[in-house]
């Protein structure tokens, strides 16, 4: 079965920081990992996915295969990244997603 | 381009009633799936369907009830409404073929008492 392990529930960074959000998965096959965001009272949406390899708003992740990871990264944490950010997986193939338990994230001024 | 757009945005049910969530995309994606969103539980799938007329169930479908009669709309039911399904619920839409991400509606919050 697959999973997604996220085993920071609360991150607290000071505004220019670096933040890394962790993102460790167990999955036999070809596995495809996106993060979402989700900024107060809105939808989630998406943020990165790994077979894109771009800088969103600043952030990047990399899949490392070896440690079964996909940690978030970005070198100056700002404000306006305060949310909840899940990692998800899914299985190339099948749509079916499944999430991590989350990360909030806040920002301190 | 509305996207995923679901309705209502919050209710509040006492136990024993039902309901239907609405949940509709115009952007003509085959696959549409529930998921409800629990603090320190991520979001874990409910239902899920691949087209019209296919539905399946996912990780905690107990209580819930879909159908899928056409491509652009799959509403969400519950039958006898238990405050175990006080939660956020999440519809998402996605097109296999084009290996899109998955776009989220805005989310319903529901209360049962």
């Amino acid at each position: 079965a697959q999973r997604v392990t996220q085993p920071e529930k609360l991150l607290s960074v000071f505004k220019g920081a670096p933040v890394e959000l962790k993102c460790n998965y167990s999955y036999s096959g070809s596995p495809e990992l996106f993060w979402y965001v989700q900024y107060s009272r809105q939808r989630l949406q998406l943020l990165l996915r790994h077979i894109s390899r771009e800088s969103i708003k600043g952030f990047t992740a990399d899949l490392n295969k070896g440690e079964t990871s996909f940690h978030l990264k970005k070198p100056f944490a700002q404000e306006e990244d305060s949310a909840m950010y899940y990692c998800a997986l899914r299985d190339f193939g099948n749509e079916k997603l499944t999430f991590g338990t989350g990360t909030r994230l806040t920002i301190i001024p | 381009n509305a996207g995923v757009t679901q309705t209502p945005k919050f209710q509040v049910l006492k136990t024993g009633q039902s309901m239907t969530l609405q949940c509709a995309q115009d952007m003509n994606h085959e696959y549409m799936s529930w998921y409800r969103q629990d603090p320190g539980m991520g979001l874990r799938l409910i239902h899920y369907s691949v087209g019209a007329g296919i539905t399946d169930q996912g990780e905690v479908p107990n209580g819930y009830n879909v159908s899928r009669s056409t491509t652009e709309d799959f509403p969400l039911r519950l039958l006898s409404a238990a405050p175990s399904q006080t939660s956020v619920y999440f519809c998402a839409s996605s097109r296999p073929e084009l290996n899109t991400e998955a776009f989220f509606g805005q989310g319903t919050r529901l209360t049962v008492v």
